[in-house]
């Protein structure tokens, strides 16, 4: 069972480049979500999918942005990574807005 | 003020030990509550949801308690897997949506 598949799972990329984040989900979940975790802020929602097609913001969605247009994927754009998206992404889904199932995470070092 | 706290620990504790987290939150429309698991370097994971009445799984026991916004996990007879971060994890309602609102996590360390 796979779960929940991100990609990449390491990423280093220079200040002004653009990449996606991929994550892809098996288990016919509605909702889709994606999460930055830095050291002492905990998880903090980026987007978020209620279903194929749909995207809405988080709590921090500057600098990002999202596509669900297949129901089993939800994309993470950075349109232009600065330092200060440094972090560990956390991709997740669920069948409710509860329990929430994750993916192993991206560590992208932004330099 | 964050909407979840956690006290950061660690807390280190001997093997077979017992060891009781707190957290408290501050959305009292809060409904949903949820401790999660997260080891070193991992995704975090769903250890148990919080009930209020209290609810216990094998060597764990959460409580709610609605009147002081407060919940917290209990582990007896700790073992060496259980050193991890808890991270208590409540709803909260958001434009319609009920998201998750993560704590920062207590970390529990425990030794041989």
């Amino acid at each position: 069972n796979a779960g929940v598949t991100q990609t990449p799972k390491f990423r280093v990329l220079k200040t002004g480049q653009s990449m996606t984040l991929l994550c892809a989900q098996d288990m016919n979940h509605e909702y889709m979500y994606w999460y930055r975790q830095d050291p002492g802020m905990g998880l903090r929602l980026i987007h978020y999918s209620v279903g194929e097609g749909t995207t809405a913001k988080g709590e921090v969605p500057d600098g990002y942005n999202v596509s669900r247009l297949k129901k089993q994927n939800f994309l993470l754009g950075l349109e232009s990574a600065a330092p200060s998206q440094t972090s560990v992404y956390f991709c997740a889904s669920s069948y409710t807005e509860r329990s929430q199932h994750f993916g192993d995470g991206t560590r992208l070092s932004i330099l | 003020r964050k909407e979840v706290e956690q006290d950061p620990g660690p807390f280190n504790v001997p093997e077979g030990a017992t060891v009781a987290f707190n957290c408290t939150y501050s959305n009292s429309a809060s409904q949903s509550f949820f401790w999660y698991r997260q080891d070193c370097r991992k995704e975090p994971k769903l250890l148990m949801s919080v009930y209020s009445s209290g609810n216990e799984d094998g060597r764990f026991t959460a409580q709610l308690n609605r009147a002081s916004q407060y919940i917290s996990l209990l582990i007896r007879d700790s073992k060496l897997s259980d050193s991890a971060t808890y991270l208590c994890v409540v709803n909260s309602m958001n434009t319609g949506f009920q998201k998750l609102v993560f704590g920062t996590g207590t970390r529990l360390l425990v030794s041989p």
